[in-house]
C-alpha cells in the first residue's frame, strides 16, 4: 500500500492569504488526486494532478484559485489562494498505483480561514 | 452529471445486529466500487472494494455488486461501537475520464 503524506497538517489562515499544501507519497503512483471536503459535506474532486502538465480541474474549480503541480511521480501541491472563510475544510491528496484497484488517501489538511 | 447515491442516514442499529448500507450510481461505465469509512476528525479509511457483480467477503464486512442495477451495497455483521462512523461509497470511473466519485456518505451509530 502508499503512505500519503501531507502538511501541513492544520493551519489556521488569514482571509485574503494563500497557502500551499504538500503531497508526498511513499512509492510511484500513477495518478494523483485532490479533494475538498468542507464541514459536514462528502468529498468533492478538485482536480487530477498531472505531472509535469496542467492540472485537469472539475467544473466548478479553476486553476486561478487552487494552482497544483505535480513535478514528479511522487509530489503534488495544491495551492488555495486569496483565502476566503468559504475555503475553510479538509483538503485530501489521493493517490492510485498502477492497476488503479486502490486508491489511498492522505490524513488531510485542515484549514480555518478566519 | 455522474452521481453516486447513498441512504441519507443516519442508520441506527444495535450491537451485534447486522448494518446494511446501500449506494446507487448513475455511470454504467464504472469499473470499481469502494467503501470507506470515515471517522469524526479523520480521513477517509479504506475497507472494501469490489469489482465484479456479486459477493465480497472480508471478516465482519461484505460488499455486494449488481451491475445491472446499478447497485452496490456494504453488510457489517455483528456490528460494534468501533463501527460508528461515516461509511463513503465511492466510484471509480472508466473510459478516459479516471476519476473517483463519492456520495454523500451514510452516518453509522451502532448503540451498545
Amino acid at each position: 500500500s502508499a503512505v500519503i503524506s501531507q502538511k501541513p497538517s492544520r493551519d489556521i489562515c488569514q482571509r485574503g492569504t494563500s497557502l500551499t499544501i504538500q503531497c508526498q507519497v511513499d512509492s510511484q503512483v500513477t495518478m494523483m488526486f485532490w479533494y475538498r471536503q468542507q464541514p459536514g459535506q462528502s468529498l468533492t474532486l478538485i482536480a487530477t494532478a498531472n505531472q509535469g502538465s496542467e492540472a485537469t480541474y472539475e467544473s466548478g474549480f479553476v486553476i486561478d484559485k487552487f494552482p497544483i503541480s505535480r513535478p514528479n511521480l511522487t509530489f503534488s501541491t495544491l495551492t488555495v489562494s486569496n483565502m476566503s472563510p468559504e475555503d475553510s475544510s479538509i483538503y485530501l491528496c489521493s493517490a492510485t498505483a498502477e492497476g488503479r484497484n486502490t486508491i489511498y488517501f492522505g490524513e488531510g489538511s485542515w484549514l480555518t480561514v478566519v | 452529471q455522474k452521481e453516486v447515491e447513498q441512504n441519507s442516514g443516519p442508520l441506527s442499529v444495535p450491537e451485534g445486529a447486522i448494518a446494511s448500507l446501500n449506494c446507487t450510481y448513475s455511470d454504467r461505465g464504472s469499473q470499481s466500487f469502494f467503501w470507506y469509512r470515515q471517522y469524526s476528525g479523520k480521513s477517509p479509511e479504506l475497507i472494501m472494494s469490489i469489482y465484479s457483480n456479486g459477493d465480497k467477503e472480508d471478516g465482519r464486512f461484505t460488499a455486494q455488486l449488481n451491475k445491472a442495477s446499478q447497485y452496490v451495497s456494504l453488510l457489517i455483521r455483528d456490528s460494534q461501537p468501533s463501527d460508528s462512523a461515516t461509511y463513503l461509497c465511492a466510484v471509480w470511473s472508466g473510459g478516459s475520464n479516471y476519476k473517483l466519485t463519492f456520495g454523500k456518505g451514510t452516518l453509522l451509530t451502532v448503540n451498545p
